[in-house]
């Protein structure tokens, strides 16, 4: 059992909807983040967050917003995505300062 | 900066036989090394870690890597492996001064045959 939980598992969604990625983890970690993995490629940083506060951006498109409601959670909010927006992503959380990271199942997005 | 190699995208193996996956790294400053695993339609999890202290770092289901400065390689091997232990393996690198960005090589796919 993992100890990041993400919600959707999957996710149908046209390129004119909005939806929300969720993610949760109740380790105590202070550092959350999201990937994006495309099929057979390594996962891609796109977002993280330390103590609740946007630390990095990896200069992710606008049509990705993340949000930070309190030290356990961590949502996407997806909007006017494109097809090659399709692909598995990942929450994962790690103590500041220490690296390991410990990664959710993902949810796999599908834009059609 | 930092970079990893992964040298094998694919590494085919019969049942109880042993393997090594090879990954190479490259950096200014010292890093922490570390080897994820991933199943099929699963997250990465983590399998064995280098911080400090000893080379020789050893995993619950029988992995183990040694970190070599001199060479800068982080090699995964397993002396039996088994047929669940085919997934795709992820090296990775993170600066030992904090941040977080860890950099994955590109990956390499285990896959154990009957």
């Amino acid at each position: 059992d993992t100890e990041v939980t993400q919600t959707p598992k999957h996710l149908v969604m046209g390129m004119t909807n909005k939806k929300s990625l969720k993610c949760e983890q109740h380790m105590g970690h202070r550092a959350m983040y999201w990937y994006k993995q495309k099929a057979k490629k390594p996962p891609e940083l796109m977002f993280v967050y330390s103590y609740e506060k946007l630390s990095i951006n990896e200069s992710v498109p606008s049509r990705f917003s993340p949000e930070c409601p309190n030290s356990s959670l961590l949502n996407l909010h997806l909007h006017a995505l494109q097809p090659e927006d399709s692909a598995l992503y990942l929450c994962a959380s790690s103590q500041v300062g220490d690296s390991p990271l410990h990664f959710g199942n993902g949810t796999r997005l599908t834009v059609t | 900066a930092q970079s990893v190699t992964q040298l094998d995208s694919q590494v085919p193996v019969f049942e109880e036989a042993p393997v090594e996956l090879r990954c190479n790294y490259s950096s200014s400053v010292s890093v922490y090394l570390f080897w994820y695993v991933q199943y099929p339609n699963q997250g990465l999890q983590l399998l064995l870690k280098y911080l400090s202290g000893s080379t020789l770092v050893e995993s619950i289901n029988g992995f183990e890597a040694e970190f070599n400065k001199s060479q800068t390689s982080f090699h995964l091997r397993k002396p039996s492996v088994h047929i669940s232990d085919t997934a795709e393996y992820f090296c990775a690198v993170s600066p030992n001064t904090g941040g977080f960005k860890t950099i994955f090589g590109a990956g390499t796919r285990l896959f154990v045959k009957a």
